[in-house]
């Protein structure tokens, strides 16, 4: 199993909407989270730090459940702007080992 | 405040021949991680250094590569006797270390093999 699993998508979804992403992770001993996004043949950049008790950074909120080992990426008002692949990751191994999953591709259309 | 620097940006090599690709991670930052990533796949994690120390290599193939991070100078991927399947993007990040998580990437470099 991998350690960390996503969604491939396309989620295709029209300027305005809401969309969801959720990640799964296999190792309960992970200690940090982050959601990254990467634009097509750039590198990736990270979006947002994922807490405990959940964050929110303007259209942007993360949680981590850590019963059901997932943690979301809720974009709200999608825009046009935020068409990219965003990729969860995960920090265990001591914190000497930041992997990541193969990424949920967005895509947001008028 | 410049961030973390990659180069070359873009590299070709012929089969058989070395590759040395360099990351200088952002000021203040002591901790490099390099990974690969292939046309339409995930980031695939290969090494993680401090000044002087490899931390967790984990992920490096057993033969033909090597990674160093000295105390003077940047981070070195450095892969022997290069094969077209060697062929992807690679890219660095850097972060404080273990307490600070975060971590940033370099624009990466396209390591084409001929």
């Amino acid at each position: 199993r991998k350690e960390v699993e996503q969604d491939p998508g396309p989620f295709n979804v029209p300027e305005g909407a809401t969309v969801a992403f959720n990640c799964t992770y296999s190792n309960s001993a992970s200690q940090s989270f982050f959601w990254y996004r990467q634009d097509c043949r750039k590198e990736p950049k990270l979006l947002m730090s994922v807490y405990s008790s959940g964050n929110e950074d303007g259209r942007f909120t993360a949680q981590l459940n850590r019963a059901s080992q997932y943690i979301s990426l809720l974009i709200r008002d999608s825009k046009l702007s935020d068409s990219a692949t965003y990729l969860c990751g995960q920090l265990t191994g001591g914190g000497n080992k930041l992997t990541f999953g193969t990424g949920t591709q967005l895509k947001v259309e008028l | 405040n410049a961030g973390v620097m990659q180069n070359p940006r873009h590299l070709v090599r012929r089969r058989g021949q070395e590759a040395r690709l360099r990351c200088s991670p952002m000021k203040g930052h002591s901790h490099v991680y390099w990974y690969r990533q292939l046309p339409e796949e995930g980031l695939k994690f290969m090494v993680y250094l401090q000044k002087e120390n490899i931390i967790d290599e984990s992920g490096m193939p057993k033969e033909r590569f090597s990674a160093e991070f000295p105390k003077e100078g940047p981070s070195i991927l450095r892969i022997q006797q290069v094969v077209r399947g060697d062929s992807a993007a690679y890219f660095c990040a850097s972060s404080q270390g273990q307490g600070v998580t975060e971590a940033f990437f370099g624009q990466g470099t396209r390591l084409t093999v001929v």
